[in-house]
């Protein structure tokens, strides 16, 4: 089975920069997915780790490290539009994705 | 634009009385995938298609059935809703399941059942 914990809640200010961290055990790992969800909404792709690394796209980066079983959702230049949620999920064999509890961004003015 | 759509975005039921969620897809994916994702909680996926081959997960209760006419079309059915079904219902698709970069899911908007 699949386990992932990240933080349940942070909170920041306007242009600020926020980490969200992700840990997880496994059976069988493909990578490490990032979604977002605004409240009443869809979950909407960010990024996706497959090797270890860093990946960036825009304001968002993220970075797998498959050995420590560690990934992390960097938010950079915070704006108001980014208060969400942010799940980490893990892919696994069948494409089945796996998600974290959510880590609940508010952004303060 | 190509996309996920679902319908209705809002539905209320009766305690054991049957309703049907519905999902269409524009991306012309293979597969397509139904998660339930109750209030404050992650989305957990129920099952999903890969064209016509259903894929229960072993944790889905026996009240939840799924259907796949066609390739843009997949219904999730309950059928006797309890109080404990209230949630957001997200239908998803992929190109493949070969679990590769190129097999992002993309998500519909969500169909929130009230139970009542």
């Amino acid at each position: 089975g699949q386990s992932l914990e990240q933080p349940s809640e942070v909170t920041a200010v306007e242009g600020a920069i926020v980490q969200i961290n992700c840990t997880y055990q496994t059976s069988g790992f493909y990578g490490l997915s990032w979604y977002q969800q605004h409240d009443g909404g869809a979950p909407t792709f960010l990024s996706y780790n497959g090797l270890d690394g860093l990946e960036e796209t825009g304001r968002f980066s993220s970075f797998l490290s498959r050995s420590d079983s560690y990934g992390y959702l960097l938010l950079q230049e915070l704006q108001m539009k980014d208060s969400a949620s942010y799940f980490c999920a893990v892919k696994a064999a069948g494409n089945k994705l796996t998600f974290g509890g959510g880590t609940r961004v508010l952004v303060k003015p | 634009d190509a996309m996920v759509i679902q319908n209705p975005r809002y539905q209320v039921t009766q305690f054991g009385k049957p309703v049907t969620l519905s999902c269409s897809q524009t991306l012309n994916h293979n597969v397509m995938y139904w998660y339930q994702q109750k209030s404050s909680q992650a989305p957990k996926l129920l099952f999903h298609y890969y064209d016509k081959d259903f894929n229960n997960e072993a944790d889905t209760p026996d009240n939840f059935q799924s259907r796949r006419p066609n390739t843009s079309f997949c219904f999730l059915d309950i059928r006797s809703p309890g109080l404990g079904d209230a949630a957001m219902y997200l239908c998803a698709t992929s190109r493949s399941t070969s679990g590769g970069r190129t097999d992002t899911q993309y998500f519909g908007p969500g169909t929130r059942l009230t139970v009542l």
